[in-house]
């Protein structure tokens, strides 16, 4: 699979402070995404991007913001954690678009905010 | 946005068995992968097949976009075959997002 880790891999943190996840791919893929795994409810898309500078929304995107300023790095924010955001983050990287690529995915980040 | 649904959520199974694990999902697709998450959480893909059929050792995997499902057969189950089995689809009206199904659990014992 494509090189892609992530950082922290665990945190904890309290309910108002910000958290911010990163991750890096070494595969020079143009493509990026966030995901959020909750029970019961699957993978979920947060933000994803297309290029440097270029973000979109997911389908749950509330609360979080993300950057990209080079290729390798797409950055996750919460701006004010709440314990609903407790969950277990994944990146993924693709060279080519969605819908016609696969996507490759990182180890995770367990995130408890209490 | 496009519905995934699969089938079925849990499934025990001894060493040696096979089985076959479905997804349907209610719109055209561009994209459809299979994915492998083990007891660790890592999420590996398994196969890109939004058409036709593909074969990786003892898995193996087909869609038929026509009629709107996948299918993805393991043979000879091992313990390690054990985690979650996740299909993931974009298509419809969702375009660029990779929709997920809820997943089935695939328990193998020795």
């Amino acid at each position: 699979d494509a090189g892609i880790t992530q950082s922290p891999r665990h945190k904890v943190t309290e309910t108002g402070t910000p958290v911010t996840l990163r991750c890096h791919q070494t595969e020079n893929h143009r493509y990026m995404y966030w995901y959020r795994q909750d029970p019961g409810h699957g993978l979920r898309l947060i933000h994803y991007s297309y290029g440097v500078k270029d973000t979109d929304k997911g389908e749950v995107s509330d609360g979080y913001s993300v950057s990209r300023s080079k290729t390798e790095d797409f950055l996750l924010t919460l701006e004010s954690a709440t314990s609903s955001q407790t969950s277990v983050y994944f990146c993924a990287s693709s060279r080519g678009q969605p819908r016609t690529d696969t996507q490759y995915f990182g180890p995770g980040t367990r995130l408890t905010v209490l | 946005g496009i519905q995934v649904e699969q089938s079925p959520p849990d499934l025990i199974l001894q060493e040696g068995a096979n089985s076959t694990l479905r997804c349907n999902f209610s719109d055209s697709v561009n994209n459809l992968q299979w994915f492998h998450q083990n007891p660790w959480g890592q999420l590996i893909n398994l196969f890109y097949i939004p058409s036709g059929t593909k074969q990786n050792g003892r898995l193996s995997a087909t869609t038929v976009a026509t009629e709107r499902y996948s299918l993805l057969y393991i043979s000879s189950s091992q313990t390690t075959d054990s985690g979650v089995y996740f299909c993931a689809v974009e298509g419809g009206t969702s375009y660029g997002k990779l929709t997920f199904g809820q997943g089935t659990i695939l328990t193998v014992h020795p």
